[in-house]
């Protein structure tokens, strides 16, 4: 699978967009580009995944590029809760169990 | 809704003991997964379940063993604790039917061995 950059920190203000960037340039056809967030003593939660079109749902917008080499996630109204580590993870879909590389991730800070 | 449970959020065994680490998941996901996570480390994937019965080595399978006779179920098992295997453990499972298939996680064991 290939790898990812993340900034390793970002703050937002409570009630903003929260806009988390990253790099996967090494990223082939077949990868999708998955989200998940780690909030303090919890498991990872998925928020959301994409090959190539923007996606939306309950949580966010994943934004990718056209040239599929980054992409963003998109919190539209941050809220406190929203504070957690925040992994983007690039790897092939279909069946077989793949290890998943979580990498450091981006640690985003909603401040009131 | 919780979908993956750990059976313990906190453990502390003694150096040597053997430790059995439960996770149950109710969602009929085919695949299931034990991680450690460590300070700096990130995730490290200890073994996972193609589905009942079948189970692969992970990237640091030394000092483990799993088990998956029931589908919903896949037992973490430490043969005999050492204090290098304190961590936070996590369980995770995910379908291989349909879109959304990303991994649902539990809320982790934070394993102490002294």
């Amino acid at each position: 699978d290939a790898k990812t950059t993340q900034p390793p920190s970002m703050d937002c203000a409570e009630g903003r967009a929260a806009n988390l960037p990253c790099n996967h340039s090494t990223i082939s056809g077949n990868e999708y580009v998955y989200w998940y967030r780690q909030i303090h003593s919890q498991g990872p939660q998925y928020i959301i995944h994409g090959l190539k079109n923007n996606e939306t749902n309950e949580m966010a917008s994943l934004i990718i590029t056209e040239d599929r080499k980054s992409s963003t996630l998109i919190l539209p109204h941050a809220t406190l809760r929203d504070t957690a580590v925040y992994y983007c993870i690039v790897r092939v879909e279909g069946t077989g169990a793949n290890n998943l590389f979580f990498g450091t991730g981006t640690r985003l800070t909603v401040i009131p | 809704d919780v979908k993956v449970t750990q059976s313990s959020r906190y453990l502390v065994k003694r150096t040597g003991e053997k430790v059995f680490l439960e996770c149950v998941q109710d969602m009929d996901h085919e695949n299931m997964f034990w991680y450690r996570q460590d300070p700096g480390l990130g995730l490290r994937l200890i073994y996972f379940s193609y589905d009942v019965k079948m189970k692969e080595k992970g990237d640091i399978p030394e000092g483990y063993s799993v088990s998956r006779e029931k589908k919903e179920r896949f037992s973490l098992i430490l043969e005999s604790a050492s204090t290098n295997q304190t961590s936070m453990y996590l369980c995770a499972s995910r379908s291989t039917r349909g879109r959304s298939n990303g991994y649902t996680f539990g809320s982790g064991t934070r394993l102490t061995v002294v």
